[in-house]
């Protein structure tokens, strides 16, 4: 079943920061997030395989709340650059074989 | 490293015709590859996971015979969309992961994606 992220949409200005959510109706054993450009391939941002777990890298983390079923990433003073769509994707409770579902995307516009 | 090259990046052709994409991986094995499809402003739409040497696996509701999976090496899976139809026209992605690597634990390595357009 797909996990539902929130928002679906949201506009920042340069410096602002910005959560998008993932939640799922299933048991996960992991969350891998991704960012797409238009017309381009989903670049790979993080993983998380533990309850509980966090990560991350220069400005943008994110959690795992395995009792919750869900994940936040956090994106924080953002730049032009983070623009684009960014779909979280989740495995499986009993590891399907490294098979991700994806969300629906949340697409971040960022302004000067 | 883990770099996927997906061929063509674009291909147009008219109605009837089957077409093939290629999946390669060029510094990495991958036992197990995806094929997405997207569609505009939407999510990655998982069609199938290709294993090498295995027969495909197929997600509820896409047609085998329509698309039909072969990776016959641990470097290369292709998708072939038989008898293509206008509906057939999609952003067609593939992804692999690295083998001999727990397959839960590390990122799909994606391909640039291929843009069909059936006329």
């Amino acid at each position: 079943q797909q996990p539902v992220q929130s928002p679906q949409a949201v506009i920042l200005r340069e410096g602002e920061d910005a959560v998008i959510n993932c939640s799922s109706s299933k048991a996960l054993y992991s969350v891998h997030w991704y960012r797409q450009k238009h017309g381009e391939a989903p670049v790979f941002l993080m993983i998380l395989l533990k309850g509980g777990e966090q990560k991350g890298h220069d400005k943008i983390s994110a959690s795992f709340n395995e009792k919750k079923q869900q994940s936040s990433l956090y994106l924080t003073a953002s730049q032009l650059s983070y623009s684009g769509t960014y779909f979280c994707g989740t495995g499986g409770r009993y590891n399907q074989g490294g098979k991700l579902i994806f969300g629906q995307g949340t697409e971040l516009s960022v302004k000067p | 490293g883990a770099v996927v090259s997906q061929h063509p990046s674009r291909v147009i052709c008219k109605s009837g015709t089957s077409v093939k994409i290629e999946c390669r991986s060029l510094d990495f094995q991958a036992t197990t590859m995806f094929w997405y499809r997207q569609f505009p402003k939407k999510s990655l739409m998982l069609m199938a996971t290709s294993n090498e040497g295995s027969k495909a696996t197929y997600e509820q509701g896409v047609e085998k015979d329509k698309f039909l999976i072969n990776h016959a090496s641990l470097t290369l899976s292709t998708l072939t969309v038989t008898s293509a139809h206008p509906e057939d026209s999609s952003f067609y992605i593939c992804s692999a992961l690295v083998s001999h690597r727990a397959l839960g634990d590390q990122p799909q390595h994606f391909g640039d994606g291929t843009r069909l357009s059936i006329l």
